[in-house]
């Protein structure tokens, strides 16, 4: 199983440029997310899934959209990309809530 | 607000020392608290969990203890090593459901030789 995998680890964006973070995990979750990490500030829910189809805002949503048309794919857009969204993001995936299963990030920089 | 208080940030241990990370909730309807490591260019990975009704869990050199009156947990590394140099977040969760498990805020850990 390659457990929880993200496109692209890194990437350079122009300030007001849209692009897409893939995910997708293999273990047929039902729950997946999305978190931004910056430096000293801990994990930030931007929104999550409870299935295909189902997905709410999380802490910091503001920016950014979700997908969930299947179980195992949960991409994250960025619109009109922001000097304030440099940041690394983190996929991850759960069975029932408790443990989750993290991909290898995304390192996101907003020039 | 920040559901569960985590501290230090940052975190110097001389090689076979001992690493403490200590952490604080309020929500008594917390009823499972896990630690995540996570090492540079990596994501988080759970590396033990403790639920209130024990005082201790120990997994190696890795020891959470438990204080449910204080509403507090703490990560205790013994003999720490250069190799146990990661970012680790407490974090509690109060029933199984998509968004139920808050992270403290991290702390870096650096273990020198």
């Amino acid at each position: 199983n390659a457990g929880v995998t993200q496109t692209p680890k890194f990437r350079i964006l122009k300030i007001g440029q849209s692009m897409t973070l893939q995910c997708a995990q293999d273990m047929n979750h039902n729950y997946m997310y999305w978190y931004r990490q910056d430096p000293g500030m801990g994990l930030k829910l931007i929104y999550y899934s409870v299935g295909a189809g189902i997905t709410d805002k999380g802490e910091v949503p503001n920016g950014y959209n979700v997908s969930r048309s299947t179980t195992e794919d949960f991409p994250l857009r960025l619109e009109l990309a922001a000097p304030s969204q440099t940041s690394v993001y983190f996929c991850a995936s759960s069975q029932e809530g408790r443990e989750l299963f993290f991909g290898e990030g995304s390192r996101l920089t907003v020039l | 607000q920040q559901q569960v208080k985590q501290s230090p940030q940052s975190l110097i241990v001389q090689k076979g020392g001992i690493s403490i990370i200590n952490c604080a909730y309020e929500n008594t309807a917390f009823d499972y608290f896990p630690w995540y490591q996570q090492f540079p260019g990596k994501g988080p990975a759970l590396l033990i969990a403790i639920r209130p009704d024990v005082s201790e869990k120990k997994e190696g050199r890795f020891t959470i203890s438990f204080n449910k009156s204080a509403k507090q947990f703490s990560l205790h590394i013994m003999d720490s090593q250069p190799g146990d140099s990661a970012t680790y977040f407490c974090a509690a969760s109060k029933q199984t459901g998509a968004n139920n498990l808050f992270f403290g805020t991290g702390t870096r850990l650096t273990v020198i030789p």
